[in-house]
């Protein structure tokens, strides 16, 4: 079974604080990506990576950056968290090969910016 | 990509089957349709897609209209554990970094 996790299901900071998001998938997929998800709004595409160092904005990245050092990790940043980045994150991964543009998703973290 | 368009909420009897409708009327000729489903507090998980032909996995069918600008996910005998978001998304086939973009979906509720 393909298995994404990511580093917290729940978590808190505090405003200008600078928060990791961790992003493991076990499957060798080359493909990864940064979601976050809110009332009302759906799920919105932050950043996407389809190689090791390579990186692609989403839709909206303003706040964020990503790091891809190796094939299996994909990490999200908020270099100054602010109030409005709270929200629940989900971290996706898809292969290259097949036919199916199929994506396997993480549990999510729920991040909480006081 | 193209976008879609879905009802925000149906009600669906347990053993009955669901009927999901999807509009996407400026899908072009190699986008596909594929239907992922968000059960509440985890991450969305891949149900069923199609280009033009009709599809059924052992989750669901799919059913997509010869002008391709519908689609109907078909949960034969829905349990209360269907109960979930369900996205109809349209995309190109698998390229480096191809990104689905998610919609509203359609919240489904299975009652007893």
């Amino acid at each position: 079974d393909v298995k994404v996790t990511q580093s917290s299901r729940y978590l808190v900071k505090r405003t200008g604080e600078k928060v990791f998001l961790e992003c493991v998938q076990d499957m060798d997929h080359e493909n990864m990506f940064w979601y976050r998800q809110d009332p009302g709004l759906g799920l919105r595409l932050i950043y996407f990576s389809y190689d090791v160092k390579m990186k692609e904005k989403g839709d909206i990245p303003e706040g964020y950056s990503v790091s891809r050092e190796k094939k299996e990790r994909f990490s999200l940043i908020l270099e100054s968290a602010s109030t409005n980045q709270t929200s629940m994150y989900l971290c996706a991964s898809s292969p290259f090969s097949g036919s199916v543009n199929e994506q396997f998703f993480g549990p999510g973290t729920r991040l909480t910016v006081l | 990509d193209a976008k879609t368009t879905q009802p925000p909420s149906m009600d669906c009897a347990e053993g009955r089957a669901a009927n999901l409708p999807c509009n996407h009327s400026t899908i072009s000729g190699n986008e596909y349709v594929y239907w992922y489903r968000q059960i509440h507090s985890q991450g969305p998980q891949y149900i069923i897609h199609g280009l033009k032909n009709n599809e059924t996995n052992e989750m669901a069918s799919l059913i997509i209209t010869e002008d391709r600008k519908s689609s109907t996910l078909i949960l034969p005998h829905a349990t209360l554990r269907d109960t979930a978001v369900y996205y109809c998304i349209v995309s190109y086939l698998k390229a480096a970094g191809n990104k689905l973009t998610f919609g509203g979906g359609t919240r489904v509720l299975v009652k007893p």
